[in-house]
């Protein structure tokens, strides 16, 4: 079954303590992006990454890391977190081939920095 | 101006009821167009691409005015399983960025 896969679901952590959200996707997409909703705001993509060792920033990078060593994973770090990063996070793939851009999304990660 | 408008929603509408959906997007560069489904706290998925000529999808309907930038959907005989928060989505440069609209929400009443 084609699918991304996020972990954890759901993280509560305190301020300043460094945490990973998994990503993996099994469709061979080049194409890995990262977002997080917040009510009012709607969906604002953080990094997202073209290809292997390939990344850039999105609307909000700031107090994001990502890395893409490998295509199918797209971990998304935040080095110190704080109160402000409690959101809905979303990663997402998708392939370059025209006619085929359609975004398919993880389950979500929902964080809370206390 | 935000690059992907919506209406703001919310609309409730008794069942039965043809709802639609107005989209409108700022760059004329943009390439691809779909809607999306959001259940609440879930994952967005893919409800159907919008293609120029116009598509339909049982009680679904999309439509796509490239030179007013403008997109539509309209679902017809809805369903109390139709709620939802329905995201306009555009993408451009050959699918790497994708534009989310901040979504409408339906709500769909017995």
């Amino acid at each position: 079954e084609a699918q991304v896969t996020q972990n954890p679901r759901y993280l509560i952590t305190v301020t300043g303590k460094k945490l990973t959200v998994t990503c993996s996707q099994n469709m061979n997409h080049e194409y890995m992006s990262w977002y997080r909703q917040d009510p009012g705001l709607g969906l604002r993509q953080i990094y997202y990454s073209m290809n292997v060792e390939v990344t850039d920033k999105g609307d909000v990078p700031e107090g994001y890391k990502v890395s893409r060593k490998e295509k199918r994973n797209f971990p998304l770090i935040l080095e110190s977190p704080s109160p402000n990063q409690t959101s809905l996070y979303f990663c997402a793939s998708s392939s370059p081939t025209p006619g085929r851009w359609e975004a398919f999304f993880g389950q979500g990660t929902r964080l809370t920095v206390v | 101006r935000k690059e992907v408008e919506q209406d703001p929603g919310p609309f409730n509408v008794p069942e039965g009821a043809t709802v639609a959906f107005n989209c409108t997007y700022s760059n004329s560069a943009s390439q691809s167009f779909f809607w999306y489904r959001q259940d609440c706290r879930k994952e967005p998925k893919l409800l159907m691409s919008v293609y120029s000529s116009g598509n339909e999808d049982g009680r679904f309907t999309a439509q796509l005015n490239r030179a007013s930038q403008y997109i539509s959907l309209l679902i017809r005989d809805s369903k109390l399983s139709d709620s939802a928060t329905y995201l306009c989505v555009v993408t451009s440069n050959y699918g790497q960025n994708f534009v989310f609209g901040p979504g409408t929400r339906l709500s769909v009443l017995p």
